[in-house]
């Protein structure tokens, strides 16, 4: 069981918008940390999306845009095309475990 | 470029012991914590260990605790993690990650290796 809650999967036809979230608590994203994002392709390791909250990395498409309010925070992906079909996973810091945690992950599939 | 190369993963016997390593190049090493980021065959994604750019802090998740120890040598760009009592449930690639972020707690991974499997099997 994963300190942040992310579904299972979504999907969404090319084109597109679709949405992930990430539910924490009031030890991690409730308490104000950042929340980051990870892209992971199948087969590779991951790569970060989105950090700090709202901020894209040089060469990570705009199509890609992180929002955080609460104990939540959500991935959306606009223009959804099929090179998208990976895994996605949350991240923040929990100050009751003192350490760095990971959502379940996401797994997006573009029909 | 920066990079980051993990070796030293192999099958092990439960209750055994591995060092793994991680080869950094294409940044100053010495400035960034590090961090060993694991993934269970078919799972998600688990923070296990982080050590600030001089050695000094470590930071380890309660799943490793006492049986892990993650250190680095900045003279040669290099982050290990030695994996001492190592038990089925260890079974995982094993990345090797840079940190980036001002403070502790804002911390992420913003470049990874390609990861190292270890298998703990009798």
């Amino acid at each position: 069981q994963s300190v942040l809650t992310q579904p299972p999967s979504v999907s969404g036809a090319p084109g597109q918008r679709v949405t992930i979230s990430c539910t924490g608590s009031s030890s991690n994203i409730g308490a104000g940390y950042d929340v980051h994002w990870y892209q992971q392709l199948p087969g590779t390791a991951p790569k970060v999306l989105i950090y700090g909250n709202s901020n894209r990395p040089s060469g990570v498409p705009d199509r890609f845009s992180g929002s955080k309010s609460g104990t939540s925070a959500s991935l959306a992906i606009t223009g959804l095309q099929a090179e998208d079909e990976a895994d996605y996973y949350c991240q923040s810091y929990d100050s009751s475990l003192s350490g760095w945690v990971f959502g379940g992950g996401t797994k997006l599939t573009v029909l | 470029e920066e990079q980051l190369l993990e070796s030293g993963g192999d099958l092990v016997q439960p209750g055994g012991s591995l060092r793994l390593s991680c080869a950094a190049s294409g940044f100053t090493f010495s400035t960034y914590a590090m961090s060993w980021v694991r993934q269970a065959p078919g799972k998600g994604l688990e923070w296990v260990s982080t050590i600030s750019g001089s050695g000094r802090s470590t930071y380890y998740a309660d799943s490793v605790k006492g049986r892990f120890t993650i250190s680095r040598d900045n003279s040669k760009n290099t982050l290990y993690l030695q994996m001492n009592s190592l038990r089925a449930e260890d079974t995982a690639v094993y990345y090797c990650a840079k940190n980036r972020g001002i403070q502790l707690w804002s911390y992420y991974f913003d470049y990874w290796g390609q990861g190292t499997l270890v298998t703990v099997s009798s």
